[in-house]
């Protein structure tokens, strides 16, 4: 159990173009996503918390208007790069929070992850 | 406030011989531990994690960590390294107090495994 899915695995647009990216959790559902990006050869930066049914909260220095945020339902989140620019390029992943542990005493906040979106702009 | 410190960034290990990753960190309040592994071009996949039980927690593939609160480590350990033991090793704290369950990364420890 705790699958979660990326669609696509990788995605090339020329710039100024917007892209969607999908997370979906496969097997439980998700009232909490993150999305995340990685640039080559370095660790993981929070970009923003996702929550069903509610705006997303940015972390500091991410342009909200730039990357929408979209949690519609407690398996979806879409993240979309509104007129990408080459500097956007990156690998952006999701993760997803089991509601199953809600509520436990022993709850560990477990993310389970995406596989990842590599996102090129030309 | 909280971080992680991974004192590696690469580790290079013979095949057989054990294994060590080390992770510090600094947490205000009760922490939970996780470390992840993450091969090239993939996602993270979580091999073990803390949760305030044992302190000595087994996780996939042979690997385990143990959580000594008075040197705030958390070091990774296996003891016969494999060649497919060879990507990226994250090391992650979560204040289990922030309703926020943000995850804060390390930088990431390289593992190379020589044949």
């Amino acid at each position: 159990g705790a699958v979660v899915s990326q669609h696509p695995s990788r995605v090339i647009c020329k710039s100024g173009t917007s892209v969607k990216i999908e997370c979906r959790s496969l097997d439980f559902q998700a009232t909490t996503m993150f999305w995340y990006r990685q640039f080559p050869k370095q660790s993981l930066m929070l970009m923003a918390t996702s929550n069903e049914g509610s705006k997303a909260t940015y972390e500091q220095g991410v342009e909200k208007d730039k990357f929408l945020i979209n949690h519609a339902s407690l398996t979806l989140s879409t993240l979309t790069v509104t007129s990408a620019h080459p500097e956007d390029s990156s690998f952006y992943i999701c993760s997803a929070r089991d509601n199953r542990l809600a509520g436990q005493i022993s709850s560990t906040d477990t993310q389970y992850f995406g596989p990842g979106t590599r996102l090129t702009v030309l | 406030a909280q971080s992680v410190t991974q004192l590696d960034s690469h580790v290079s290990v013979s095949e057989g011989t054990p294994v060590l990753l080390r992770c510090n960190y600094s947490s205000s309040y009760s922490p939970s531990l996780f470390w992840y592994v993450q091969h090239p071009n993939k996602g993270l996949q979580l091999l073990l994690k803390y949760t305030s039980a044992a302190t000595l927690v087994k996780g996939i593939n042979g690997f385990e960590a143990e959580f000594k609160k008075s040197e705030t480590s958390f070091h990774l350990t296996k003891p016969s390294a494999h060649m497919s033991d060879a990507a990226e090793y994250f090391c992650v704290v979560s204040d289990r107090g922030d309703s926020s369950y943000k995850l804060i990364f390390g930088s990431g420890t390289r593992l190379l495994v020589r044949p």
